[in-house]
């Protein structure tokens, strides 16, 4: 399963585009970039997930370069519930997933 | 979307006892399910896959003697701590897969296991 990368935590401000960008470098042919949301004290919440190119939702978007090597989850005009850890991960047919650390997004008033 | 629930959500217990946490796909049928464990600040990490009709299989430094799994049905899987010590105190998490599904998969709420 592809190791992914990805900032420890950012922070932001209410309105603003939130932009988490996670590396991939061993991603499988097989592989679909998915991400996660978790809040404290609950199992994680599927946000969305792509293959290639651009993938949208009523609330994230997901770019994928060509190379698949990278991929950008955008958050636009957060709010202050979106403070969360974000998860970027490969997920295959087996669905077995391997989480890293997770970004943690704090907004600010 | 569909649901996977955990029961309990949280548990309090005596040290040397046993705990049995529950995962049910309420509205789908899983032939496989997933559990992880979460530390505090931490990220999850994935215990054994469940594999129903047949025995677990577990990820390397987890004690198979220690986390018994049973997936007896389509439905449920059970994960027992056994003789469960302050260590053990931790989050616990199950998922599932939606057979045919648009490959989401789907987390339970977790359950909080506290040892005393």
């Amino acid at each position: 399963l592809a190791k992914t990368t990805q900032p420890i935590s950012m922070d932001s401000y209410e309105g603003q585009e939130v932009n988490i960008t996670c590396s991939h470098n061993n991603i499988a042919t097989n592989d679909y970039i998915t991400w996660y949301q978790q809040f404290p004290s609950q199992g994680p919440r599927f946000i969305i997930q792509g293959y290639k190119t651009k993938v949208t939702n009523e609330v994230a978007s997901l770019f994928i370069p060509a190379d698949r090597k990278s991929s950008t989850l955008s958050l636009p005009r957060v709010s202050l519930s979106d403070t969360a850890v974000y998860y970027c991960l490969a997920m295959d047919s087996s669905y077995k997933l391997i989480f890293g650390s997770g970004t943690r997004l704090l907004v600010r008033p | 979307g569909a649901v996977v629930s955990q029961h309990p959500s949280w548990v309090i217990c005596k040290s040397g006892t046993s705990v049995k946490i529950e995962c049910r796909s309420l509205d789908f049928q899983a032939t496989t399910m997933f559990w992880y464990r979460q530390f505090p600040k931490q990220s999850l990490m994935l215990m054994a896959t469940s594999n129903e009709g047949s025995k677990a299989t577990y990820e390397q430094g987890v004690e198979k003697d220690k986390f018994l799994i049973n997936h007896a049905s389509l439905t449920l899987s059970t994960l027992t701590v056994t003789s469960a010590h302050p260590e053990d105190s931790s989050f616990y998490i199950c998922s599932a897969p939606q057979a045919g599904g648009a490959g989401e998969l789907f987390f339970g709420e977790g359950s909080r296991l506290t040892v005393l």
